[in-house]
Order: structure tokens, then C-alpha cells, then sequence
């Protein structure tokens, strides 16, 4: 089941140090992960994604790791700015059945950069 | 190209009235969603759509129901709003159910019901 609680996770890093956020997903049969980042009074926003017959995939500044073997996913921030500074959701895309299409979100980590 | 956009931003009810979300995207995606957001926790589902004409419950349907009558517009109605359903609300739309397809967020309307 899902975790519930009024305290996320937290990460403070200082700016230009690298950033390693986690996430542990239920579902050995979902097929796709995503993150999202958020920021105050926004909705999220797509950062990358990737699909399960991947252990890692690379975008601009950013690095997802995909372990399905301890169902563990990770998103790393390289030389991580103030801007960057947000709630970070990780996704799943639970494939087949009725639950095709449809994602389900973690908890997620506030991830706060000082200058 | 406006993206996804919701209505209002912001919006305080009283107990067992009634109001509708509204929710519009301008990218001919066929399919729409609504996620409740509290604190502490992520984004859960509440209804979503595969195009117009189709709709389907997600995690946490109740006391919410939804329409498609058009591709652009999914509303999100509260038939009697409770203090239970005092929360955030996110519509978003995909091209398609397909994996792969990346999800576009809209703003978000702040609910409180008192």
C-alpha cells in the first residue's frame, strides 16, 4: 500500500553539488516510471522517463537509474542549482488490466539547494 | 498554445454545496485525468478519460463525477462537497494511454470546504 504521512522526505544539498533523490515502487509489473518535479503552487512537470527494459536513461543535467531487481528508481541532479529546488514525485505506469494507463504517484522528496 | 487549464484557482465551499472544476487542454490529447493532492502524500487518481464519451473511475472516485463531452473539456464535479474533499486538484492531459506518453499538468485549483 501506499505510505501516508505529513512529512515528505527531505534533501538539502548546496548548489553545484550532485543531487541523488529516491524512490521504492510496489508493482513488479509496472512498465514505465516517470519524474515529476514540483514546485510551489504549480503543477508538475515532466523532468524524464523510463521504461522497464531500461536500467538507465540520461537527459540534460539529469540521470534516472532503474534497479527492478530491489524495485528502486532514482533520479540524480548533476551540479544541482537553486532552481532546482522543488518536490520531486517519482511515477508508475502499471501495464495491462484496468490499471493500464493510469498512474500512481509516490510520496515525494523536497529537495531544497542552498547558495 | 495554451497547454492545460483549470478553473478556478482558488475556491472555498461550504458544506453540501455543490460546483464544478473545470478543466480544458488545446493539444487534441485523447486522454484527460483528475488527481486529488494532499498533504504529505503524491498525486492519487480520481477519474480519468480515454477520449470523449468515455470515462472511468480511478483511486479515489467517490463523491466525484466526471464528463467528456468534448476532447477538450473533462469537468470534475462535486454533486455535495465535504470537509474530507478540502485538497488540491490536478486535470492533466497525455496524447494517449500508451506508455511513453508524457503527462501535461495544469495549474491547479485549491479547494477548501468549510
Amino acid at each position: 500500500g501506499e505510505s501516508v504521512g505529513l512529512h515528505l522526505p527531505t534533501l538539502s544539498v548546496q548548489e553545484g553539488d550532485n543531487s541523488i533523490i529516491n524512490c521504492a515502487y510496489s508493482n513488479s509489473a509496472s512498465d514505465y516510471f516517470i519524474w515529476y518535479k514540483q514546485e510551489s503552487g504549480k503543477g508538475p512537470q515532466f523532468i524524464i522517463d523510463i521504461r522497464s527494459n531500461m536500467d538507465k536513461r540520461q537527459g540534460q543535467r539529469v540521470t534516472v537509474l532503474l534497479n527492478k531487481t530491489v524495485k528502486h528508481l532514482s533520479l540524480q541532479i548533476a551540479a544541482t542549482q537553486p532552481g532546482d529546488s522543488a518536490v520531486y514525485f517519482c511515477a508508475e505506469n502499471r501495464a495491462g488490466g484496468t490499471s493500464y494507463g493510469k498512474l500512481t504517484f509516490g510520496q515525494g522528496t523536497i529537495l531544497t539547494v542552498h547558495p | 498554445n495554451a497547454g492545460v487549464t483549470q478553473t478556478p484557482k482558488f475556491q472555498v465551499l461550504k458544506t453540501g454545496q455543490s460546483m464544478t472544476l473545470q478543466c480544458a487542454q488545446d493539444m487534441n490529447h485523447e486522454y484527460m485525468s483528475w488527481y486529488r493532492q494532499d498533504p504529505g502524500m503524491g498525486l492519487r487518481l480520481i477519474h480519468y478519460s480515454v477520449g470523449a464519451g468515455i470515462t472511468d473511475q480511478g483511486e479515489v472516485p467517490n463523491g466525484y463525477n466526471v464528463s467528456r463531452s468534448t476532447t477538450e473539456d473533462f469537468p470534475l464535479r462535486l454533486l455535495s462537497a465535504a470537509p474530507s474533499q478540502t485538497s488540491v486538484y490536478f486535470c492533466a492531459s497525455s496524447y494517449s494511454m500508451a506508455m511513453n506518453t508524457e503527462a501535461f499538468f495544469g495549474q491547479g485549483t485549491r479547494l477548501t470546504v468549510v
